[in-house]
């Protein structure tokens, strides 16, 4: 069946990188995606990998993703006071099948 | 460009009360979604529409009714208000026929059932 895992919470310091980890149980997902959460609002995208992609860079994020172990990362450089929110990994198939989400990684940035 | 509208924000029930939860898209995006999201458990899929006219339950349909008359508007109804349904509520959509699924949500609206 379908699960995506997160760890619940990450704590770093400002300047340094945060890495938020997710794995996924359905290997036939098409893309997997990173949304963002931040207090008191609705999520939005932040990046996403098309599943025959190992890695993305968009500035300070970098999306990594092991097909064989079912493993995807988000690594953010520089993490910055901003960055603190909710980030929740999730999957998507093939047809009309709804994205699976995890429960999410509340992100921590100490100043 | 508004996007994906929740009304209302905030909302506090009686046990036992009904209410319907708006949400309206201006993207002609042909799927919309609802999702609850209590703490710690992330996302959970109530209802979606892949079109007007067609709706199918989620992961946790029990207790909520929707409609899709229209491209533009999901309502959610709850009909007899419980405890468990206190939560908070996202309204989303995606682009029509989109394979990358990538979702716009609503602003949220936060329920109390007392």
């Amino acid at each position: 069946g379908e699960d995506v895992e997160q760890s619940l919470f990450l704590s770093v310091r400002e300047g340094d990188s945060s890495v938020i980890n997710c794995t996924y149980t359905d290997s036939s997902s098409t893309y997997l995606y990173w949304y963002k959460q931040e207090p008191g609002a609705g999520l939005q995208l932040l990046t996403y990998i098309f599943s025959n992609m190992d890695m993305k860079q968009d500035q300070r994020l970098t999306v990594l993703l092991n097909k064989k172990d079912k493993h995807l990362s988000l690594r953010i450089a520089d993490t910055q006071t901003g960055d603190s929110a909710i980030y929740f990994c999730a999957e998507s198939f093939s047809g009309n099948t709804p994205l699976v989400f995890g429960k999410g990684t509340r992100l921590s940035v100490i100043a | 460009n508004a996007g994906v509208t929740q009304t209302p924000k905030f909302r506090i029930l009686k046990i036992g009360q009904s209410m319907t939860l708006q949400c309206a898209q201006d993207m002609n995006h042909n799927y919309m979604y609802w999702y609850r999201q209590d703490p710690g458990m992330g996302l959970k899929l109530i209802y979606y529409s892949v079109g007007a006219g067609i709706t199918d339950k989620g992961e946790v349909p029990n207790g909520y009714n929707v409609s899709r008359s229209t491209t533009e508007d999901f309502p959610l109804r709850l009909e007899l208000a419980a405890p468990s349904q206190t939560s908070v509520y996202f309204c989303a959509s995606s682009y029509p026929g989109g394979r990358d699924e990538k979702l716009f949500f609503g602003s949220g609206t936060q329920l109390s059932v007392l």
